[in-house]
């Protein structure tokens, strides 16, 4: 069975502090697809990003950056100059098309304190 | 553009009774996703359509639940009988492509109380 582990449930730091949300996964899929979503205090659902397990190249949106390294089975996410606005609960998941379905962690919340 | 639809937004019902959660998808968009969100069970995908023929239902949780999409703009998910555990917040959530490939844009969710 699949697996996703974010180990950290919450984290806080100070605005304009860089911040990394570490998301660790396990699968037995050769093609699977990786997920990070964002849930403001709002509750809504934002989705971020999407990666297949073929392109291992780091992504990056404005102030967002992503890091797979499929050596390490990890799909990290980093905030750079974190803001207030950030604050929010983020999920990452996996998808490997099979019988698992899509398989989330458990979630980090992130403060960012002003 | 109008995003997800979901309605009702809120509902209350008594366990037994039917529930019928609606989602119009945006329109153009092929694929159509409903979520449950429990403070037990976390973020779980339910159902999964593209072009409106279930592709991955394992997180169905069992035959209580059922979920249609007769068209391209809308859909059900339905509990029958409904009880307490199945009191969560259900996401419906469409996208222009199948699950990995493009951006899913989330309704508001329909908080579901079963007393």
């Amino acid at each position: 069975a699949q697996k996703v582990t974010q180990a950290q449930t919450e984290i806080s730091v100070v605005e304009k502090e860089d911040v990394t949300l570490d998301c660790v996964y396990e699968t037995r899929d050769t093609t699977y697809y990786l997920f990070w979503y964002k849930q403001p205090p709002s509750g809504e659902l934002v989705f971020l990003i999407r990666r297949n397990s073929f392109d291992e190249q780091n992504e990056i949106s404005g102030r967002y950056s992503w890091n797979f390294q499929k050596s390490t089975s990890s799909f990290n996410f980093t905030i750079t100059a974190s803001q207030v606005v950030d604050s929010a609960v983020y999920f990452c998941a996996l998808w490997g098309g099979g019988a698992d379905g899509l398989t989330f962690g458990k979630g980090t919340h992130l403060i960012i304190q002003p | 553009d109008a995003g997800v639809i979901q309605s009702p937004r809120h509902e209350v019902t008594e366990m037994g009774q039917e529930v019928t959660l609606r989602c119009k998808p945006i329109s153009g968009h092929n694929s159509l996703f409903w979520y449950r969100q429990t403070m037990m069970r976390g973020l779980e995908l339910l159902i999964y359509f593209n072009n409106n023929v279930p592709i991955d239902d394992s997180g169905m949780p069992e035959d209580r639940f059922s979920a249609k999409m007769p068209n391209a703009s809308f859909s059900t998910l339905k509990i029958q009988p409904s009880e307490p555990r199945d009191s969560a917040v259900y996401f419906c959530a469409s996208s222009l492509g199948a699950l990995g490939t493009h951006t899913q844009y989330f309704g508001p969710g329909t908080r579901l109380t079963v007393l």
